[in-house]
């Protein structure tokens, strides 16, 4: 059975200050590794996805890494407006995701 | 790149009353398509998935049922609605015509009551 872990739960930071979610998988045919940003009361937003180990992709200050058990999403000098939910999924026949990280950035 | 429709965006239902939440999807094909739920501050939790109109799979024991009687048209239903159904529904679309990113509509806030 696939098992998505994200860790930490929450993620309190200062503006500007870097940090690193951590999403760990267990899944027989990865096909995809998807990231998303959730707000309150809304539909996850698509970030990126990852598709093969040592692969990484960048957006503006967000940065996403994968290897074969686990993948990163690297948060560099974060602003108040990068607070949200962020959710790790795995595709191999279906879509199954982590529990999310939510990151508050302080002004 | 895929578009998702989802409607109502809000629905209060009284206990014990029917449910139907329709999900449309466009731009693509043959999708893989899911039904999730998310309670407050929780993660997603997968309910239903389908590969193929008719093909449903079942998650999560529980007493909704969802139906794909056209390709790109996921029905999530319920006979009779429990105050546990509560809870913020979300459809979401992945694969078809090579496509293998994931694709989600704003979702339905449910509150039974």
């Amino acid at each position: 059975e696939d098992q998505v872990t994200q860790s930490p739960e929450a993620l309190r930071l200062q503006e500007g200050e870097s940090s690193s979610l951590n999403c760990s998988y267990t899944v027989s045919g990865l096909r995809g590794l998807f990231w998303y940003r959730q707000d309150p009361g809304k539909g996850p937003e698509f970030l990126f996805t990852l598709y093969s180990a040592g692969e990484e992709k960048e957006k503006e200050r967000l940065k996403a890494t994968l290897t074969k058990k686990e993948s990163f999403l690297h948060i560099t000098a974060p602003k108040p407006e990068d607070s949200a939910t962020y959710l790790c999924a795995v595709y191999d026949y279906k879509l199954s995701f982590g529990a999310g990280t939510t990151v508050t950035v302080r002004a | 790149s895929q578009t998702i429709h989802q409607w109502p965006a809000t629905l209060v239902q009284p206990v014990g009353s029917p449910l139907s939440l329709e999900c449309t999807v466009e731009g693509t094909s043959n999708p893989n398509l899911y039904w999730y739920r998310q309670a407050a501050g929780r993660g997603l939790q997968l309910l239903f998935y389908s590969v193929g109109i008719g093909q449903i799979s079942s998650e999560v024991p529980q007493n909704l049922s969802a139906s794909r009687p056209q390709d790109r048209q996921f029905i999530l239903s319920s006979k009779k609605l429990l105050l546990s159904d509560s809870g913020f529904y979300l459809c979401a679309s992945t694969g078809g015509a090579g496509d293998t990113e994931a694709f989600f509509g704003q979702g339905t806030r449910l509150t039974v009551v």
